[in-house]
């Protein structure tokens, strides 16, 4: 059972444009969102992460925007850059023993 | 601050042998994970430890699998005998057992290819 979902799983973006990557649970414990980027032979770095007592977060082009209601979160990259290229995947973390669960990755492409 | 250190970078094993990963996590970090990644999917957790202490090896096949921890800080994975199937990315991260902050900290990973 895939605890979080992510779509799509590739985005083709021309540069200077917006990249929006979505994602959604189901696990009521989950108390942490983070984001994390992967270049091809690199393990994951994070990006950016939220808490579910706040709405957007914002650093430098990247924003989450978090609706707890409908348990889903995003990723805007605004001004995309060819360097933005990569994979991105959302993950939540449950508060019941530091576990962290990943999406399934979505393949950037911006495109010069 | 040093990274995640892991070793070998690159492995490559015929089905049914054997083979061992390492890692090293940041100093101080308590809380160290190993995952898999298949190819095109996220990372999926093998097995959680806390200091030296396993919270989570629900997903570990332990019939072929197996970590340890010893002292807290290093741990090794190991499968035994290998399948076509655990051909994947091996990743280890690390974090502080921390509650408001969480993030983990990812290794460059060990790619095996089992043939």
């Amino acid at each position: 059972q895939q605890q979080v979902k992510q779509s799509p799983q590739s985005l083709i973006v021309q540069k200077g444009g917006i990249s929006i990557i979505n994602c959604a649970y189901e696990n009521t414990a989950f108390d942490y969102f983070p984001w994390y980027q992967q270049f091809p032979g690199k393990g994951p770095a994070l990006l950016i992460a939220i808490r579910p007592d706040v709405s957007e977060k914002k650093e430098g082009r990247f924003t989450i925007s978090f609706n707890k209601s409908a348990k889903q979160f995003s990723l805007h990259i605004m001004d995309s850059q060819p360097g933005d290229s990569a994979t991105y995947f959302c993950a939540a973390r449950a508060n019941t023993g530091n576990q962290f669960y990943f999406g399934t990755g979505t393949s950037l492409t911006v495109i010069p | 601050e040093a990274g995640v250190a892991q070793s070998p970078r690159y492995k490559i094993i015929e089905k049914r042998q054997s083979v061992a990963f390492w890692c090293n996590p940041i100093s101080g970090h308590a809380t160290l994970y190993w995952y898999q990644q298949i190819l095109g999917q996220g990372p999926k957790l093998l097995i959680q430890f806390q200091n030296n202490g396993v919270v989570d090896d629900s997903q570990l096949p332990k019939d072929r699998f197996s970590a340890e921890r010893l002292k807290g800080v290093d741990s090794t994975l190991k499968i035994q005998p290998a399948k076509l199937e655990d051909s994947a990315v091996y990743l280890c991260a690390s974090s502080l057992k921390v509650i408001l902050t969480g993030e983990q900290y990812f290794g460059p990973g060990t790619r095996l290819t089992v043939t």
